[in-house]
């Protein structure tokens, strides 16, 4: 079945305790992107990568980083939480880098609460 | 930058009636405007779309009207169901790798 998951679905972790999110996809798109979904501001892109070895900023960034070593998986890492990161995040995928607004897969969604 | 604004925020509906989510956006150059449902403990998932050159795109119940004038995109369902209820997603992007998401709509569609 193609899809595009993510680990762990819910996670609490505590301030300053580094953490990562995977994101793994099996359709081999190319395009990867996370966003975070906050109550009343909807979904904001936090990083995204058009290819393997190729991540660039998106809205929100700050706090977070990604790296994309393999075409299927692009994990997202916290290395210091702060509360004020607590929120649903999403990974979503598209083929083709070039029309990547379009047709984007994503994920079941990772509900991070940060103490 | 671009900028998306959604409403209403909250839409309750009877059964059978119709429903109308409302969105303008700020970029003139913006040219594709997806619509994305979003199921409770699931992700957002694409249920329509319509490109600039095109004023209207049915699929079934759902339709999706776009005023680049006013630059306003609505999303029409006719005869909701109880499976309509969701969040909805409005976006816009004009560069083909971007989207930019509106703040979504809850509609509760009771029997």
């Amino acid at each position: 079945e193609a899809q595009v998951t993510q680990n762990p679905r819910y996670l609490i972790t505590v301030t300053g305790k580094k953490l990562t999110v995977t994101c793994s996809q099996n359709m081999n798109h190319e395009y990867m992107s996370w966003y975070r979904q906050d109550p009343g501001l909807g979904l904001r892109q936090i990083y995204y990568s058009m290819n393997v070895e190729v991540t660039d900023k998106g809205d929100v960034p700050e706090g977070y980083k990604v790296s994309r070593k393999e075409k299927r998986n692009f994990p997202l890492i916290l290395e210091s939480p702060s509360p004020n990161q607590t929120s649903l995040y999403f990974c979503a995928s598209s083929p083709t880098r070039l029309r990547a607004a379009e047709t984007q897969y994503f994920g079941p969604g990772t509900r991070l609460l940060v103490l | 930058g671009e900028n998306v604004e959604q409403h209403p925020s909250t839409l309750s509906v009877q059964e059978g009636d119709s429903a109308v989510i409302k969105c303008t956006y700020s970029d003139s150059a913006s040219n594709y405007f997806p619509w994305y449902k979003q199921e409770l403990g699931k992700g957002p998932q694409l249920i329509i779309d319509i490109r600039s050159n095109v004023g209207e795109k049915k699929d079934q119940r759902i339709a999706v009207t776009l005023n680049k004038t006013a630059k306003h995109f609505s999303l029409h369902i006719t005869e909701t169901q109880p499976e309509d209820s969701a969040v909805y997603f409005c976006a816009a992007s004009g560069g083909f790798q971007k989207l930019v998401f509106g703040t979504g709509t809850r509609l509760l569609v009771s029997p």
